[in-house]
């Protein structure tokens, strides 16, 4: 079955700083989802990539998809106390039987 | 209107007993989920299904059991409840089966 990996598993940052979280499959993939997930609530869509090398922006979020499909980024420009919470991953590769979540990372912003 | 809603919020019963999770979507979506999310926040799909197929994760023990009443319904029944079951579920649905998915709140399983 298809495989992904995370990282980090867990990552602190001052306030302002940046941050980013990655996915790496073991085969192509035919497109990615991640999602942020609060504490002690529910996982929330923020965007999908489906093309080689796509790179897509909201606000302060830079997500990427990688020229082989195989990986993709999220990077957070100057995080605020609202970006805690943990991000995942969603691969579908083949048909959409295929879905796994990538193990998150679990994102602390300190004041 | 909650788009994807699911009870009971919190569960709290004995090993053994049987129960069942409800969850109902209002987003005309065709295709729902069951996921499991345990202590370490592994979220791990259980069962997706659409009114043609269901597809079971075949690490799933056949304890677990989706049953769709119609396309805005997907409950979980769980029979001879364990210790190991007790995690958050998530219900989600989509439009289709790579599109985003909306999730429910959860339900907090709890197995004393």
């Amino acid at each position: 079955g298809q495989q992904v990996m995370q990282i980090p598993q867990y990552q602190h940052v001052q306030e302002g700083e940046d941050f980013t979280t990655y996915c790496n499959s073991s085969t192509t993939l035919s497109n990615i989802q991640w999602y942020k997930q609060r504490p002690g609530g529910h996982p929330v869509f923020l965007i999908q990539l489906v093309k080689s090398g796509e790179v897509k922006k909201q606000k302060r979020l830079t997500f990427q998809f990688g020229e082989a499909k195989k990986n993709s980024s999220l990077h957070i420009t100057a995080t605020q106390t609202t970006d805690v919470g943990t991000y995942f991953c969603l691969i579908s590769s083949g048909s959409a039987r295929q879905l796994t979540f990538g193990s998150g990372t679990q994102l602390t912003v300190l004041p | 209107d909650t788009a994807v809603s699911q009870t009971p919020k919190y569960l709290v019963t004995q090993m053994g007993n049987d129960k069942s999770i409800k969850c109902e979507q209002n987003l005309g979506h065709d295709t729902m989920y069951w996921y499991k999310q345990d202590s370490k926040k592994f979220l791990k799909i259980m069962f997706s299904y659409n009114n043609k197929e269901l597809i079971i994760n075949e690490t799933v023990p056949n304890r677990f059991s989706p049953k769709s009443p119609d396309k805005a319904h997907l409950n979980l029944h769980i029979n001879s409840l364990e210790l190991g079951d007790s995690a958050v579920y998530f219900c989600a649905s989509s439009q289709a089966g790579r599109q985003p998915q909306h999730f429910g709140d959860g339900t907090r399983l709890s197995i004393l």
